[in-house]
């Protein structure tokens, strides 16, 4: 299926250092869905947002419903070496389907 | 809340063998399951979505014959693999829509099943 443009592809990091990925679409959604996969494991569900221009945070973690409904950010605050792992965005257009982007690896350097 | 199970988490077969794999949605009810295969370093990619009381819906490229899909309840979908092959080795994982206020809007995922084929 369509895969959404998410960015970077890989981050290397400095513990303590912010983190800041993304996601983008040529068309809209209603929801954008930010997961976190560590290996061997499902992905897990970080935020959830609904709403264009929605601003959630969970923690650490704060993501963005972009105001045009194409995109979605999400930023990670004073990382820790367990934030290590891949971060996925997913997007539910109005025809109700999901499209996942082509995740981000993050690595923490302590 | 909102937690999916999958069974078994591994497993290794023979060639020529059929493996099934179970997804349950432990605490709601879940009218659509999805199906996902992963391979390293890659992101999900669906293999066919679920629908409880009716026949799964298989994207382009996916053999409805060989990823058998059956939801059979409102809280569990299995995927068997029939007639495995080593190139079926793979990463499975199932997600479930549903279980928040956005009931229809959110997918949650299952663990995983680790299928090595030799």
């Amino acid at each position: 299926g369509q895969q959404l443009n998410q960015s970077p592809q890989s981050m290397f990091i400095q513990e303590g250092e912010d983190v800041s990925m993304n996601c983008t679409s040529s068309s809209i959604f209603n929801t954008w869905l930010w997961y976190k996969q560590d290996p061997g494991e499902g992905p897990v569900l970080l935020i959830a947002l609904y709403k264009a221009g929605e601003l959630t945070s969970n923690g650490r973690l704060t993501a963005q419903f972009g105001i045009t409904r194409k995109d979605s950010f999400l930023n990670i605050s004073a990382s820790i070496p367990s934030d290590v792992g891949i971060y996925f965005c997913a997007g539910q257009n109005p025809g109700n389907q999901f499209y996942f982007g082509t995740g981000t690896s993050l690595t923490v350097i302590p | 809340g909102a937690v999916v199970s999958q069974h078994p988490s591994w497993v290794i077969c023979k060639s020529g063998t059929s493996v099934k794999i179970e997804c349950r949605s432990l605490d709601f009810q879940a009218t659509t399951m999805f199906w996902y295969r992963q391979f390293p370093k890659q992101s999900l990619m669906l293999m066919a979505t679920s629908n409880e009381g009716s026949k799964a819906t298989y994207e382009q490229g996916v053999e409805k014959d060989k990823f058998l899909i059956n939801h059979a309840s409102l809280t569990l979908s299995t995927l068997t693999v029939t007639s495995a092959h080593p190139e079926d080795s793979s990463f499975y994982i199932c997600s479930a829509r549903g279980g928040t206020r956005r009931s229809t809007d959110t997918q949650y995922f299952g663990p995983g099943t680790r299928l090595t084929v030799l």
